[in-house]
């Protein structure tokens, strides 16, 4: 059974705070992303790595940075978190193109 | 500007009927569309796909038309069941690469029993 795991399925965090998301993915893939889901606007694209230590820049990069030491592996860095970061964060991952599974979302407030 | 629109939020229909899920994009340049269905506490799954040199796609219960000159496609399911109650959204490879997609705001099936 494919998997795709994030650290957290709720977290709450300061305004001001540095924040990591993490997510592992057993399936061996090469892609990995991260997307954020907000009421009335979708799925939208932060990062995305297609390789270890590689990275692209998704349609809303600002505020976050991302990391990828091992294959299996992708973080998400909000280095100092604000309130409109509260949002479900969803990461996924693929063989190639786009992602194929999703994990269950890490819900993200920032008060 | 969006360039993926759902512009249902919701559809309602009875077990055993058809359901119709649509979605409208403005960029002629893309040539791939996908179709996700996500449930409550879950990620999205990927559900279907379709090429934009075909005009129809099926899996199952599961079709997707597409319609190059309306800028259309649809998700047909036949016969809806109560579990296929989810969000579906559709997207389509942006410009940036088949690994960027925009996806619709999503619309939400409920199959009443």
């Amino acid at each position: 059974d494919v998997k795709v795991t994030q650290s957290s399925r709720y977290l709450v965090k300061r305004t001001g705070e540095k924040v990591f998301l993490e997510c592992v993915q057993d399936m061996d893939h090469e892609n990995m992303f991260w997307y954020r889901q907000d009421p009335g606007l979708g799925l939208r694209l932060i990062y995305f790595s297609y390789d270890v230590k590689m990275k692209e820049k998704g349609d809303i990069p600002e505020g976050y940075s991302v990391s990828r030491e091992k294959k299996e592996r992708f973080s998400l860095i909000l280095e100092s978190a604000s309130t409109n970061q509260t949002s479900m964060y969803l990461c996924a991952s693929s063989s190639t193109g786009p992602p194929q599974y999703f994990g269950p979302g890490t819900r993200l407030t920032v008060t | 500007d969006q360039q993926v629109k759902q512009n249902s939020p919701s559809l309602s229909v009875q077990e055993g009927r058809i359901s119709i899920l649509n979605c409208d994009y403005t960029n002629s340049m893309f040539d791939y569309f996908l179709w996700y269905k996500k449930y409550p506490a879950e990620g999205p799954t990927f559900l279907i796909s379709i090429s934009s040199i075909k005009d129809k796609n099926e899996d199952g219960r599961f079709t997707v038309f597409l319609n190059k000159s309306a800028k259309h496609l649809s998700l047909h399911i036949v016969p809806s069941q109560p579990g296929d109650s989810a969000v579906y959204f559709c997207a389509a490879p942006s410009e940036g690469g088949s690994e960027k997609l925009v996806f619709g705001k999503g619309t939400k099936l409920t199959v009443n029993p």
